[in-house]
């Protein structure tokens, strides 16, 4: 079964600023899948990135990228420039080959203008 | 297409009594899932299925039953509400493995149980 840890709770910064969220995974697949979804106030679930353990490429996405660090079992998302509207809560989930999947507790980030 | 509905929005329960929550999808998805989410705890998994007529148990399974006896339908059944369950629900459905890939969610149904 996969484990994640999001130690950030909650966030808080100022419209512009950079601001990084952190995941931290555990597993014991050697084939496994790295998730990020944003939850706005609205309620809805919004995928935002899917990357597979072979990869270990960082993603850039507009203003969004991903640092995955296999070494370290972490995939750390940053916002570049942040926007009002970033404003959501954020959630990590690792998944596996079985159609297990864990969705760490996420971190709320409120992007202040 | 509508993607993956939920119905209803809101429901609240009174303990003992119980319930279907409905989910479909109009994607042709083989996997779809049922996760609840309460505060300060991300989503959990209740049930998963990988195709009609198959479905298995997630992390938080029990209080909850589930069937799935066509592609587009996965209803999530209570027995008999209890206070615990109170909670937002969530369906999704994905292309291929609940683990592996994309999942679409549901807009969810809040549900409270007095």
């Amino acid at each position: 079964a996969q484990k994640v840890t999001q130690a950030q709770t909650e966030i808080s910064v100022v419209e512009k600023e950079d601001v990084t969220l952190d995941c931290v995974y555990e597993t014991r697949d050697t084939t496994y899948y790295l998730f990020w979804y944003k939850q706005p106030p609205s309620g809805e679930l919004v995928f935002l990135i899917r990357r597979n353990s072979f990869d270990e490429q960082n993603e850039i996405s507009g203003r969004y990228s991903w640092n995955f660090q296999k070494s370290t079992s972490s995939f750390n998302f940053t916002i570049t420039a942040s926007q009002v509207v970033d404003s959501a809560v954020y959630f990590c989930a690792p998944g596996g080959p079985n159609n297990d999947m864990r969705f760490g507790a996420g971190t709320r980030l409120t992007v202040k203008p | 297409n509508a993607g993956v509905t939920q119905t209803p929005k809101f429901q609240v329960l009174k303990t003992g009594q119980s319930m279907t929550l409905q989910c479909a999808q109009d994607m042709n998805h083989e996997y779809m899932s049922w996760y609840r989410q309460d505060p300060g705890m991300g989503l959990r998994l209740i049930h998963y299925s990988v195709g009609a007529g198959i479905t298995d148990q997630g992390e938080v399974p029990n209080g909850y039953n589930v069937s799935r006896s066509t592609t587009e339908d996965f209803p999530l059944r209570l027995l008999s509400a209890a206070p615990s369950q109170t909670s937002v629900y969530f369906c999704a459905s994905s292309l291929w493995g609940t683990g592996r890939n994309e999942q679409y969610f549901g807009p969810g149904t809040r549900l409270t149980v007095t």
